[in-house]
């Protein structure tokens, strides 16, 4: 079974600019997450969508991060305009049920992306 | 609300030796417990997992018991190898959260021949 795929996997830019992630899940999973890894710290979550819709963007910042999901299988994240503290890893994962089946479903993991803002 | 203290590191073992990772965490509700490994370049594998109270969850010779009246969920290995060298995540996902996962910070280990 193929794993979550992620790209690009790395990426620098100047602040500023705008830079764009894809994440590929599971096949057959309905949840995915996006995740903020800043170095030295566990993952934070950004949002979670279920199938094409969003369970939870709470944390996402709005005024420069936007993310899609469409026809509930790829998703893009969207930094415009980055800047210097957007410098991080950006970890994609999936999950097999509904977010509404509640909790203790495993999530995997894609490699993540890692970016440099200059 | 949901958050995971783990044990700050770095953490280095000679191999053979007994490995210990402390996990604590405060929940709302019933969470399950997970701990998470990332290789060098790599991204997070599920080690073990453990989604009530007393279970045990094992791995590869990893273990870890969810204590719930010490709200614990500590890592333990009683041979560490040098393939073990990697950071070690713990993580809870909140029963009234849809699965959102909480991570703690990361322990790093090394395991020297």
């Amino acid at each position: 079974e193929a794993g979550v795929a992620q790209s690009p996997r790395y990426k620098i830019i100047e602040k500023r600019q705008s830079v764009a992630f894809w994440c590929n899940p599971i096949s057959g999973h309905a949840t995915l997450y996006w995740y903020q890894q800043i170095l030295g710290q566990g993952p934070k979550l950004l949002i979670q969508f279920q199938n094409n819709g969003v369970v939870d963007d709470s944390q996402l910042p709005k005024d420069r991060f936007s993310a899609e999901r469409l026809k509930g299988v790829d998703s893009t994240l969207k930094i415009q305009p980055a800047k210097l503290e957007d410098s991080a890893v950006y970890l994609c994962a999936s999950s097999l049920r509904p977010s509404y089946a509640g909790a203790g479903d495993t999530q995997y993991f894609g490699p993540g992306t890692r970016l440099t803002v200059l | 609300g949901n958050s995971v203290t783990q044990m700050e590191g770095p953490v280095t073992l000679s191999e053979e030796a007994f490995l210990t990772i402390n996990c604590t965490y405060t929940a709302t509700g019933y969470p399950s417990l997970f701990w998470y490994v990332q290789y060098p370049g790599e991204g997070l594998q599920l080690l073990l997992k453990a989604t009530k109270a007393d279970d045990k969850g094992s791995n590869k010779g990893f273990e870890a018991t969810y204590r719930k009246e010490t709200t614990s969920f500590h890592l333990e290995k009683g041979s560490v190898q040098v393939s073990d060298s990697a950071v070690y995540f713990c993580a809870l996902s909140g029963s009234t959260t849809g699965n959102q996962f909480y991570f703690g910070t990361g322990t790093s280990l090394t395991v020297i021949p």
